[in-house]
């Protein structure tokens, strides 16, 4: 089983700052097959980067992923009010599919 | 717009079953894998089981495999989780999600509440 770790697993920052999100990889996989989750209090998952660094539909530019061998990360360039929530990474090239533990956004 | 709504969610004493459904609309539901995710509660996403486009694939969790089966009737344009010999740690709100080309989520649904309890 591929084991995603998230680091760190809470940060805590103000709106227009940088957030970095990282997401480490126990193997590597196809970078095609790293997706990156937002999830606000009480709501579902929305998707909002796949293939490592394909920004899903209607997401904002200020989000970016990236990828260096099996450290995958996410930016928040300038953080919005809205954008505080927690953020999982997600692996879909090997059985089981497994997800991060989460990192947590919290405004500081 | 894509939208899916499960169902089915509730009370069960453990040992018992449930089945829940996931009803799908705003896209051709026979042209694309589907998922089950679950979140006990204040903890994270877990990956449980998915179906292929067609139905002659799917996969499972080690925690729920044996006792879960996955299944879906394109007709209805609806998607099952049949849940068996339920545990305690079972308990969490169960999503589906519609599966993009290289297997990550592009659509959830809202997500029923599964709780098993005595």
């Amino acid at each position: 089983e591929i084991v995603l770790t998230q680091s760190p697993g809470t940060l805590s920052l103000s709106p227009g700052e940088r957030a970095i999100l990282s997401c480490r990889a126990s193997q590597s996989f196809g970078s095609s097959f790293l997706a990156w989750y937002q999830q606000k209090k009480g709501q579902a998952p929305r998707l909002l980067i796949y293939g490592a660094t394909n920004r899903a539909t209607g997401i904002p530019d200020r989000f970016s992923g990236s990828v260096s061998g099996t450290e995958f990360s996410l930016t928040i360039s300038q953080l919005e009010p809205e954008d505080f929530a927690v953020y999982y990474c997600h692996q879909s090239g090997y059985s089981p599919i497994t997800f991060g533990q989460g990192t947590r956004l919290e405004i500081k | 717009d894509v939208q899916l709504m499960e169902s089915g969610g509730g009370l069960v004493q453990p040992g018992g079953s449930l089945r829940l459904s996931c009803a799908a609309s705003g896209f051709t539901f026979s042209d694309y894998w589907m998922h089950w995710v679950r979140q006990a509660p204040g903890k994270g996403l877990v990956w449980v089981s998915r179906i292929k486009n067609d139905g002659s694939d799917t996969s499972y969790a080690g925690s729920v495999r044996g006792r879960f089966s996955i299944s879906r009737d394109d007709a209805k344009n609806t998607l099952y989780l049949q849940m068996d010999s339920l545990r305690v740690e079972d308990t969490a709100v169960y999503y589906c999600g519609r599966g993009g080309l290289s297997g990550y989520i592009d659509h959830w649904g809202q997500g029923t509440l599964v709780t098993v309890s005595s």
